[in-house]
């Protein structure tokens, strides 16, 4: 089991730009969630879907967009990408067998210039 | 609203010292889950303990300890006898909502980055 998949690992964008990260799971889990995580501030959620077909804002949803394409995909788009979005983005999925511990991919360091 | 707060930042001890990471939660919810989590220098998270709001007791597992309070709403971490292998950042996180909602989210603290020196 590859557990939390993301692509790609680095990526740098000019400002303006657009790209879609993407992340799979196969653990069956119907939670999949988008976090950012900047120096000294922790992690904060972007965006989540519930199930297949449903998604939600989180903390910091401006400037993001989400797609979630089945159960397995929950890909994280970011339409013209700004300095600010520069960060590291972290996928995670969460498991409603123990007690909704999430369970989270190896992150995507994305600088913007 | 929900709250997490870790008002350590960073903490340096040497090795084989004791040390309390400290995190303060705010919900209104009384049935919630808490969690602490480990970010070692690779970058990845690795999941430590949860917690729900209904069991208090104390968990120990081998060096580490975690002590719940509700009346205080801490939910704070013990690493006995430090080693430099526990040098991460360790982030407190709270989960909103009912315990087995499918849509609830987890909300993070900033973090404390632990540093053992030899």
């Amino acid at each position: 089991n590859a557990g939390v998949t993301q692509t790609p690992k680095f990526q740098v964008l000019k400002t303006g730009q657009s790209m879609t990260l993407q992340c799979a799971q196969d653990m069956n889990h119907n939670s999949m969630y988008w976090y950012r995580q900047d120096p000294g501030m922790g992690l904060r959620l972007i965006y989540y879907s519930a199930s297949e077909g449903t998604t939600d804002k989180g903390e910091v949803p401006n400037g993001y967009n989400v797609s979630r394409l089945n159960k397995r995909e929950f890909s994280l788009r970011l339409e013209s990408a700004a300095p600010s979005q520069t960060s590291v983005y972290f996928c995670a999925t969460r498991d409603p067998l123990r007690a909704y511990e999430q369970y989270f991919g190896p992150g995507t360091r994305l600088t913007v210039t | 609203a929900q709250k997490v707060t870790q008002v350590q930042t960073e903490i340096s001890v040497v090795e084989k010292e004791d040390v309390t990471l400290d995190c303060v939660y705010e919900t209104r919810d009384t049935t919630y889950y808490l969690f602490w989590y480990k970010q070692p220098p690779s970058g990845e998270l690795v999941f430590l303990i949860r917690r729900n709001s209904f069991d208090e007791q104390n968990e120990i597992s081998g060096r580490y300890s975690w002590n719940f309070q509700k009346s205080t709403s801490s939910f704070n971490f013990t690493i006995t006898a430090s080693q430099v292998v526990d040098s991460a950042v360790y982030f407190c996180a709270l989960s909103d909502g009912p315990g087995y909602s499918s849509a609830s989210k987890i909300i993070f603290g900033s973090g404390t980055r632990l540093s053992i020196r030899p």
